[in-house]
């Protein structure tokens, strides 16, 4: 069965490093969700990417963060100068289309900024 | 803007059925998920209902929606110790908005 798969599993960085996640969605899915769940807490939406653009992003996704789709498969989360508070676990998502809205989760990357 | 609340902990006997419970706040949420998470893990998606649906079942699993009430569960029929996890309610409006979730309920099962 197709997944969304994230690498790396786990990243551990200096604070002001700059870290790419990356996630390969589900191959004929056009919608991509970034989320990020701070330990013990809820699953928080970050941003949603479609066409090759931002569609919503909420107010932790600030200018620290990007988004990319380099090529037709890859989908990855750029944090440019990572935060202690940066550190948490960022989970990719996919949605096949405008007619399907079950988003299928990534395993999720554990990023530790220390 | 919406809001999703989960009781944070059930602790139930192996065999008995769990049943988990979520409340939302936005009227308007039309797809109402519940995700598990095993520790150290992903999200994986057991279920789903939409908004126009009561109840849906699939195999131990049943999800009765109280739309008047915004009230979603998730009953697990004769639990099991591998069904021991952290359980998300997840709610969203049609179309490409994200999903808002719940702190999560963390299902404990006593052998």
């Amino acid at each position: 069965e197709p997944e969304v798969t994230q690498t790396p599993s786990h990243q551990v960085t200096q604070m002001g490093q700059e870290v790419i996640l990356r996630c390969v969605p589900i191959s004929n899915h056009l919608y991509f969700y970034w989320y990020r769940q701070i330990l013990g807490q809820k699953v928080e939406f970050l941003v949603s990417f479609y066409n090759n653009e931002i569609s919503e992003k909420s107010e932790i996704f600030d200018d620290q963060f990007s988004v990319e789709r380099p090529d037709g498969s890859n989908f990855t989360l750029k944090i440019r100068s990572t935060k202690l508070e940066d550190s948490a676990m960022y989970f990719c998502a996919s949605r096949e289309g405008q007619y399907t809205d079950t988003q299928y989760f990534g395993p999720g990357t554990r990023l530790t900024v220390l | 803007g919406e809001d999703v609340e989960q009781s944070l902990f059930l602790s139930v006997r192996e065999g008995d059925s769990s049943v988990i419970n979520c409340t939302y706040t936005d009227s308007s949420s039309t797809y109402l998920y519940w995700y598990k998470q095993e520790p150290g893990a992903g999200l994986q998606l057991l279920t789903y209902i939409f908004s126009n649906m009561d109840m849906k079942q699939d195999q131990r699993l049943t999800v009765l929606l109280n739309k008047k009430d915004k009230h979603l569960s998730l009953r697990i029929a004769d639990t099991q110790t591998g069904d021991s996890a952290i359980y998300f309610c997840a709610v969203s409006r049609p179309g490409n908005t994200p999903l808002v979730f719940g702190k999560g309920t963390r299902l404990s099962v006593i052998a």
